[in-house]
């Protein structure tokens, strides 16, 4: 089974919308971390936003949210106001065993969304 | 804040060659990771240094795979015996202990 899924390969988004990126997850570890990154056609992995599984408070950084929903499993991205810029590829991210220094600390990744601003 | 860096940026080789890609770490950050990023998928890793200490190299996708981190500083990723199914962005990520992992701008690698 796959640990990320990002079931949206693309969506086109009108500029100044919100948009939401779904990502499910699965893991039986009890810590674990959840990570958005954008990756611009540059090529570079930009980290965006992060949320610990103990986090009962939705991580929030600037027009970035993420709605973190523990029992399904699940860890949207919320942009609010969408920009031409926010063009990019989105990817979700998990590393297990956060606190107990078990997992190999590298990150799992999906498959990712296109995400495409419209003027 | 310098971030992280990758050389070279792109690398066309030939196959049977070996090539070797350098990353460069956030200066205070003691861990430094490796992945390997195909076409149309997300980044899978490949290996993590703690200072100069290799602590996960289970991942290496071939014994053609190595990675060192002498100095505990910069990090060296060889491929050995290069084959086309090597293309592909080599990204290097560096982090404090546990925290988050940022990313350099990858290596581009094709393989003929």
């Amino acid at each position: 089974a796959q640990k990320i899924t990002q079931t949206q390969p693309g969506m086109f988004v009108q500029e100044k919308e919100a948009v939401t990126l779904d990502c499910t997850y699965d893991t039986s570890d009890q810590s674990y971390g959840l990570f958005w990154y954008k990756q611009p056609s540059s090529g570079e992995m930009i980290f965006l936003i992060y949320q610990g599984s103990y986090d009962e408070q939705n991580a929030t950084e600037g027009r970035y949210s993420l709605n973190f929903q523990k029992a399904r499993k699940s860890a949207n991205l919320v942009i609010s106001a969408s920009q031409l810029g926010d063009s990019a590829m989105y990817f979700c991210a998990m590393r297990e065993g956060l606190y107990s220094g078990g997992g190999a600390d590298g990150l799992t990744f999906g498959k990712g969304t296109h995400l495409i601003i419209q003027p | 804040d310098t971030g992280v860096s990758q050389n070279p940026r792109h690398k066309i080789t030939k196959r049977g060659q070996n090539v070797t890609f350098r990353c460069d770490p956030i200066s205070e950050h003691n861990r430094l990771y490796w992945y390997r990023q195909t076409l149309g998928q997300g980044p899978e890793f490949l290996t993590y240094f703690q200072n100069e200490a290799q602590l996960e190299k289970s991942r290496l996708l071939s014994d053609r795979f190595s990675a060192e981190r002498p100095k505990g500083s910069f990090s060296t990723l060889e491929i050995q015996r290069t084959e086309q199914g090597d293309s592909a962005m080599y990204l290097c990520a560096s982090s404090r202990d546990q925290e988050t992992q940022y990313f350099g701008p990858g290596t581009r690698l094709l393989v003929l």
